[in-house]
């Protein structure tokens, strides 16, 4: 598999418990953050995004909150489950629309323990 | 539809060899994107076309080149490569507009003796 895992961040969670991941943002222009999850050997896949004037959206069992005063972004998952293990990604579009340029942080990898 | 399908998904090349990674997606989208991944650092943006007939630089565009040869595909080319240049290659591609939610494709795994 991906040797992407090493040296990240990692949140240990057992099965059925909720997990929160957090991503610090550079960019107060932002217009949108988007989360994304990213399986051993796969390209990263979209799970939920939030506009920059919203503070909390709710996807199915996911949760993104936003909070532009400390540049903080967080995702919940909610009754996490073992396939939810991956490295998860926070994403800022600093290009607006027309281009949609998206800088990502590092990453923060998930293990959930049966 | 098959998506965002990059070739080759794996390559060994010997410092200053060249090669072209190709990327090629079918959802007739606008802007097609190249990621380099490396452990512990995210993926970083190499070059990106916001439409046919434009590309512009990312965070990391040393040693690389691009092509957007149609709307559907949008090569990397490396003219000399380096071993910093071991990386995990990710092609990607969006409508113009919405939110930026990037479709990928699986990854091309390079590594530069």
């Amino acid at each position: 598999g991906e040797s992407v895992g090493l040296h990240l961040p990692t949140l240990s969670v057992q099965e059925g418990d909720n997990s929160i991941i957090n991503c610090a943002y550079s960019n107060s222009a932002s217009d949108y953050f988007i989360w994304y999850k990213q399986e051993s050997g796969k390209g990263p896949q979209f799970i939920i995004d939030i506009r920059s004037n919203m503070d909390k959206r709710q996807g199915q069992r996911v949760t993104v909150l936003l909070n532009k005063t400390v540049k903080h972004l967080s995702l919940q998952i909610a009754a996490t489950q073992p396939g939810d293990s991956a490295v998860y990604f926070c994403a800022e579009n600093i290009g607006g629309g027309a281009t949609n340029k998206l800088i990502f942080g590092t990453g923060t990898l998930l293990a959930v323990q049966p | 539809n098959a998506g965002v399908t990059q070739t080759p998904k794996f390559q060994v090349l010997k410092t200053g060899q060249s090669m072209t990674l190709q990327c090629a997606q079918d959802m007739n989208h606008n802007s097609m994107y190249w990621y380099r991944q490396d452990p512990g650092m995210g993926l970083r943006l190499i070059y990106y076309s916001a439409s046919e007939g434009t590309t512009d630089k990312g965070e990391v565009p040393n040693g690389y080149n691009v092509s957007r040869l149609n709307k559907r595909e949008f090569s990397l080319r490396l003219e000399s490569a380096a071993p910093s240049q071991t990386s995990v290659y990710f092609c990607a591609s969006t409508s113009t507009g919405g939110t930026g939610e990037l479709f990928f494709g699986e990854g091309s795994r390079l590594t530069v003796l």
